[in-house]
C-alpha cells in the first residue's frame, strides 16, 4: 500500500529555472511532511519539512506547499542549480517515516 | 559531528549464503532505523529500534532477516539464507528522538545476490 506517491519518476529543469516537484498521499493521519534529496551512493539527506498545520515552509531556496484538502504537497526550488541534480523523496510521517518512490531531477546548466 | 556510519558499502553473496551488514548511528541517538531500497523504489522500513528495544519489525521478514541492538548503540542486520530479491540498499538512519525528527542516514551497503 504506497502511502506516498511521486507520480513523476523524472524531471529536467534549466539552470536558474523553478524546479517544481509534486507529492500525493493518501494518510490524512500524517502530522508531518518531509523531502529528502538524495545523491547517488550517498544516503538521503533532509531538506525541508512542514507540520500538517501549516500550508507552506520556506528555506532559502526551498519551498514546500502543502494543500491538505487536495492530500497534495510540493516542493518549489527557485533558482534551479546544477547541484540540485538528485532524487528527491516525498516523506509522511505517522507512526513511522512513508517514502514515495523519488523523483530524479537533472538542472541542465 | 560525525554521521552515521555503515559498512560494508558493497557485498556480493550467492542466494542461500548468509551476510551481515552494521551500523554505528550518530552518538546519542536514541532511535536507530534499517530500511530496504529496492531500486526504483523508495526506502522501506525493515526495523525500529528505540535504544535497545525493538519498537517496530513488523515488516521485517523474520524467517530470514534478524536484527540488534545489543548495548543500545550499534546494530547488525542479517539475512540467513539470502534469497535474488534480496538485492537492494540497505540505509541505517539514526534520529535523536522518535516521531518527527529528521532521520540521518549513512551511505547505505549495496548488497547483490546472483
Amino acid at each position: 500500500d504506497q502511502q506516498v506517491k511521486q507520480n513523476s519518476p523524472s524531471l529536467s529543469v534549466q539552470e536558474g529555472r523553478i524546479s517544481i516537484l509534486n507529492c500525493d498521499y493518501t494518510n490524512s493521519m500524517f502530522d508531518y511532511f518531509l523531502w529528502y534529496k538524495k545523491y547517488p551512493a550517498e544516503g538521503p539527506t533532509f531538506l525541508i519539512s512542514i507540520s500538517s498545520i501549516k500550508d507552506k515552509n520556506e528555506d532559502g531556496r526551498f519551498t514546500v506547499f502543502l494543500n491538505k484538502s487536495a492530500k497534495h504537497l510540493s516542493l518549489h526550488i527557485v533558482p534551479s542549480q546544477p547541484g540540485d541534480s538528485a532524487v528527491y523523496f516525498c516523506v509522511g510521517t505517522g507512526n513511522q517515516f512513508y517514502f514515495g518512490t523519488g523523483t530524479s531531477l537533472t538542472v541542465i546548466p | 559531528e560525525a554521521g552515521v556510519a555503515q559498512s560494508p558499502r558493497y557485498k556480493i553473496i550467492e542466494k542461500r549464503q548468509s551476510v551481515a551488514f552494521w551500523c554505528n548511528p550518530i552518538s546519542g541517538h536514541a532511535t536507530l532505523y534499517w530500511y530496504q531500497q529496492i531500486l526504483g523504489q523508495g526506502p522501506k522500513l525493515l526495523i525500529q529500534f528505540q535504544n535497545n528495544g525493538v519498537v517496530d519489525d513488523s515488516q521485517l521478514p523474520k524467517d530470514r532477516f534478524s536484527a540488534e541492538r545489543l548495548k543500545g548503540v550499534d546494530s547488525t542486520l542479517k539475512i540467513q539464507p539470502a534469497k535474488l530479491e534480496d538485492s537492494a540498499v540497505y540505509l541505517c538512519a539514526s534520529s535523536l528522538e522518535q516521531g518527527n525528527s529528521p532521520l540521518h542516514f549513512g551511505n547505505g551497503t549495496r548488497l547483490t545476490v546472483t
